[in-house]
């Protein structure tokens, strides 16, 4: 699996949109950027995924870019109970094994 | 609905000791997955089961780490002589489909974990 970068740690206002980025540059053509969140003291949760287009569903919206190097998990009116750490994972889906690296662990502040 | 479910949530042992935890997948998933999660950092891949068939084992830290899933369903990971770098919590996940089967909606549905300590 591709390796990805996200910075560690990310503050956002409760109602404002957060933009969480990661960086998949090494990222091969038939891996899906995944997206998953840890609340504390819960298992991992799968929120998105994308191959090349944007996709949005009800709990978050991902852009790709064009060159698939880089992608934006969007929560565009981040609560309190966003509060967690996001994972961005590379990964050729069909149940294949996902590798987490460190996140970022993002704080929604009142 | 019934998601996945870990048993015992917590496990307290003995350096030396045996433990041995449990997971029931949702039912009719064929995917059954291991990790283990240190303190402070993300989940690590320890072990795959497709339906009963381990086929990637290749995270189990060492010869004292076993997994088993004989029917297909339920799964448990044994630790043999427990040390205290075992110290983790231990999450299953389950997805419906085959791994390299091509499909790309299939996510891993995470059990709560079972928080590992020992002493």
């Amino acid at each position: 699996d591709a390796k990805t970068t996200q910075p560690p740690s990310m503050d956002c206002a409760e109602g404002r949109a957060a933009n969480l980025p990661c960086n998949h540059s090494t990222i091969s053509g038939n891996e899906y950027v995944y997206w998953y969140r840890q609340i504390h003291s819960q298992g991992p949760q799968y929120i998105i995924h994308g191959l090349k287009n944007n996709e949005t569903n009800e709990m978050a919206s991902l852009i790709i870019t064009e060159d698939r190097k880089s992608s934006t998990l969007i929560l565009p009116h981040a609560t309190l109970r966003d509060t967690a750490v996001y994972y961005c994972i590379a990964s050729v889906g069909a149940g294949n094994m996902l590798t987490f690296g460190g996140g970022t662990r993002l704080m929604v502040k009142p | 609905g019934a998601g996945v479910s870990q048993s015992p949530r917590y496990k307290v042992a003995k350096r030396g000791q045996d433990v041995a935890l449990r997971c029931d997948p949702i039912s009719g998933h064929v995917s059954l997955f291991w990790y283990q999660q240190a303190l402070g950092q993300g989940p690590e891949f320890l072990t795959y089961f497709q339906n009963e068939a381990q086929l990637d084992k290749s995270g189990l830290p060492s010869d004292r780490f076993f997994a088993e899933r004989p029917e297909g369903s339920v799964s448990t990971l044994k630790i043999q002589r427990t040390q205290q770098e075992d110290s983790a919590v231990y999450l299953c996940a389950s997805s419906l489909g085959r791994i390299n089967a091509g499909a790309a909606n299939n996510e891993q549905f995470f059990g709560p974990g079972t928080r590992l300590t020992v002493l």
